[in-house]
């Protein structure tokens, strides 16, 4: 079985100060990992993941992924937050298994981020 | 191109109703899925369709069927439709093959749905 969690409902932070939203993950076999995001009415748009290689993953907008085996974790960073950023944000992972197929794809509950200005 | 297209946007039902959400996209891609999104809950998976022709159960499947029309098209029928099918749906396609892709997930706008 393959599961996500994300500890934090909600982040609030000051807009210019760095940005961190929390994934933890479990899965039998090695995992592919995916943030996706939310603006308010409308679906979710990929953002960055990892497949395999650097542990380091820079995505869209800015925002980068550090994948940590050892603590199952997944967490999405940026260095300088902006109002825009505003949103709710979603780990996904999947796990590669030994060798089937599977296709699907399980989500965190969601992070909303807040940036104030 | 426009990705991934869904109809209705908004939908009210009244219990019992029946009702089908279209979902089409234009990216040639091999699998489809259908979410719910539900507050506090994040999405969970409905139905997928790997490839045109089949079709599997995800983690919610009761009172929902689905069709894959072809490779383009992925609609979700509603039989009877319950109070506790009120949702935020969204069909989501991607390149996978074989279920063995890192394929990211391309999603649509959502169909908002209300059964009174």
């Amino acid at each position: 079985a393959q599961s996500v969690a994300q500890p934090e409902d909600q982040v609030n932070v000051a807009e210019g100060n760095p940005l961190t939203v929390k994934c933890t993950y479990s899965v039998s076999g090695n995992p592919y990992l995916f943030w996706y995001v939310q603006y308010p009415n409308r679906g979710l748009q990929f953002l960055l993941k990892y497949i395999t290689g650097d542990n380091l993953v820079k995505g869209s907008y800015g925002f980068e992924a550090e994948f940590n085996k050892s603590q199952t974790s997944f967490h999405l960073k940026k260095p300088s937050a902006l109002v825009s950023d505003s949103a709710l944000y979603f780990c996904a992972v999947r796990d590669r298994g030994s060798g089937g197929s599977n296709y699907k794809l399980t989500f965190g509950k969601g992070t909303l981020l807040t940036v104030n200005p | 191109n426009a990705g991934v297209t869904q109809t209705p946007k908004f939908q009210v039902l009244k219990t019992g109703q029946s009702m089908t959400l279209q979902c089409a996209q234009d990216m040639n891609h091999n699998s489809m899925y259908w979410y719910r999104q539900d507050p506090g809950m994040g999405l969970r998976l409905i139905y997928y369709s790997a490839s045109e022709g089949t079709t599997d159960k995800g983690e919610v499947p009761n009172g929902y069927n689905v069709s894959r029309l072809n490779k383009r098209e992925f609609s979700l029928r509603l039989e009877s439709a319950a109070p506790s099918q009120t949702s935020v749906y969204f069909c989501a396609s991607s390149n996978d093959r074989g279920g063995r892709g890192s394929n990211e997930q391309f999603f649509g706008p959502g169909t908002r749905l209300t059964v009174l």
